[in-house]
């Protein structure tokens, strides 16, 4: 699975938007790009997935380059509940019947400042 | 809603104790994983299995086992616990896609974790 670059941490005013980078330059045509995110004390949840199109859902948007070597995170109106830890991942989906392997880094802590 | 419940937020063990941590999921899902969370370390895949009664290390299964003996439930086992397995561990499921499709669905569903100090 290829390797993700994300910075340690990130701040951002209540209300506004927050955008959280992944550089995933080693990704192969058929790797996803996944983001986690990990409130304090509590287990990961998955935000959002894509292959190479935009995605968006009520959580967030998912912007990924042209050439798939990167990719950005949007939270549109970040509230301070959106404080967490979050994780973009790579990895090929699983054709045999193993499972769902992600390998978690160490993410981008972001705060979200009143 | 999905739900994915472990049966103990924090625990406290004596060195050599054999522990039990229970997870329990009630989305029928075929996956079922153990991971554990260690600061500066981030999430570390100890064993996962993909079907009743099957299991697969992952990469840190040493001084763990699991069992998996309903779909629904998926239990890791600490033999002989020791200080070094002190962390918070979390599970999680998942569905397996239709085998003959070429990918799995990408999401995977998180317990609130247990945290487990062994002293």
């Amino acid at each position: 699975d290829a390797k993700t670059t994300q910075p340690p941490s990130m701040d951002c005013a209540e209300g506004r938007a927050a955008n959280l980078p992944c550089n995933h330059s080693t990704i192969s045509g058929n790797e996803y790009v996944y983001w986690y995110r990990q409130i304090h004390s509590q287990g990961p949840q998955y935000i959002i997935h894509g292959l190479k199109n935009n995605e968006t859902n009520e959580m967030a948007s998912l912007i990924i380059t042209e050439d798939r070597k990167s990719s950005t995170l949007i939270l549109p109106h970040a509230t301070l509940r959106d404080t967490a830890v979050y994780y973009c991942i790579v990895r090929v989906p699983r054709k045999i019947q193993g499972a769902q392997k992600l390998v978690f880094g160490q993410g981008t802590r972001l705060t979200i400042n009143p | 809603d999905v739900k994915v419940t472990q049966s103990s937020r924090y625990l406290v063990k004596r060195t050599g104790e054999k522990v039990f941590l229970e997870c329990v999921q009630d989305m029928d899902h075929e996956n079922m994983f153990w991971y554990r969370q260690d600061p500066g370390l981030g999430l570390r895949l100890i064993y996962f299995s993909y079907d009743v009664k099957m299991k697969e290390k992952g990469d840190i299964p040493e001084g763990y086992s699991v069992s998996r003996e309903k779909k629904e439930r998926f239990s890791l086992i600490l033999e002989s616990a020791s200080t070094n397995q002190t962390s918070m561990y979390l599970c999680a499921s998942s569905l397996l896609g239709v085998r003959s499709v070429r990918f799995i669905t990408g999401e995977l569903f998180f317990g609130e974790g247990s945290r487990l100090t062994v002293l």
